[in-house]
């Protein structure tokens, strides 16, 4: 079954801080992989997708993810953290062969900037 | 554009009485739909899926059901609640098993 891991449940940076955020996966076919955000009162919504092709995926706001399929991982990155970047953030993967896509998600990490 | 609705957006209410949450979808045809529950540190468990009218999928036991009556409506019930019932749940709307879900607002549950 597919499973994902947030080892990180609160990180508390200090703005301009660089940010990495752990995900990892387990599942042994072809997935898709996602980062969600959920801002403080807000919408959960994509902050950027893996499918295919480059590795390396740029989000919105500055973020970016690398899928290295050998660690079964997804690390969200951002070099300078803002204030606003105050939120929990959710990896979550998929089966790509699924005519409904059963996204399991990760337990999330709530990222704290210090202003 | 495609937009998702869910109402209530809160809802209080006693044990063993019954539950029906409304998510519906605007500005796409024959979506798969999903409801899944947020807890605090828990992030969300998928609940129930549908990939058509009336076809419903389900992903744990327990003491919820779901349904479909309207290409782009999905429905979310339960005859007599839990405690456990507490939570968050969320609806959210997909094409055609694209890949990327789209989320509505969410309706917050206390059960006392």
């Amino acid at each position: 079954a597919q499973s994902v891991s947030q080892h990180n449940h609160h990180v508390i940076l200090s703005e301009a801080a660089s940010l990495e955020l752990g995900c990892n996966y387990s599942y042994g076919g072809t997935v898709n992989l996602f980062w969600y955000v959920q801002y403080p009162g807000q919408h959960l919504q994509l902050l950027l997708k893996y499918f295919s092709g480059d590795p390396l995926v740029k989000g919105i706001k500055g973020f970016e993810a690398e899928f290295i399929k050998s660690k079964f991982s997804f690390n969200l990155r951002k070099p300078s953290v803002r204030w606003s970047d105050t939120a929990e953030y959710f990896c979550a993967v998929n089966a790509r062969d699924s005519s409904a896509s059963k996204i399991i998600f990760g337990s999330g990490t709530r990222l704290s900037i210090r202003p | 554009s495609q937009t998702i609705h869910q109402w209530p957006a809160t809802l209080v209410q006693p044990v063993g009485s019954p539950l029906s949450l409304e998510c519906t979808v605007e500005g796409t045809s024959n979506p798969n739909l999903y409801w899944y529950r947020q807890a605090a540190g828990r992030g969300l468990q998928l609940l129930f899926y549908s990939v058509g009218i009336g076809q419903i999928s389900s992903e744990v036991p327990q003491n919820l059901s779901a349904s479909r009556p309207q290409d782009r409506q999905f429905i979310l019930s339960s005859k007599k609640l839990l405690l456990s019932d507490s939570g968050f749940y969320l609806c959210a709307w997909e094409s055609g098993g694209a890949g990327t879900q789209y989320f509505g607002p969410g309706t917050r549950l206390l059960v006392l």
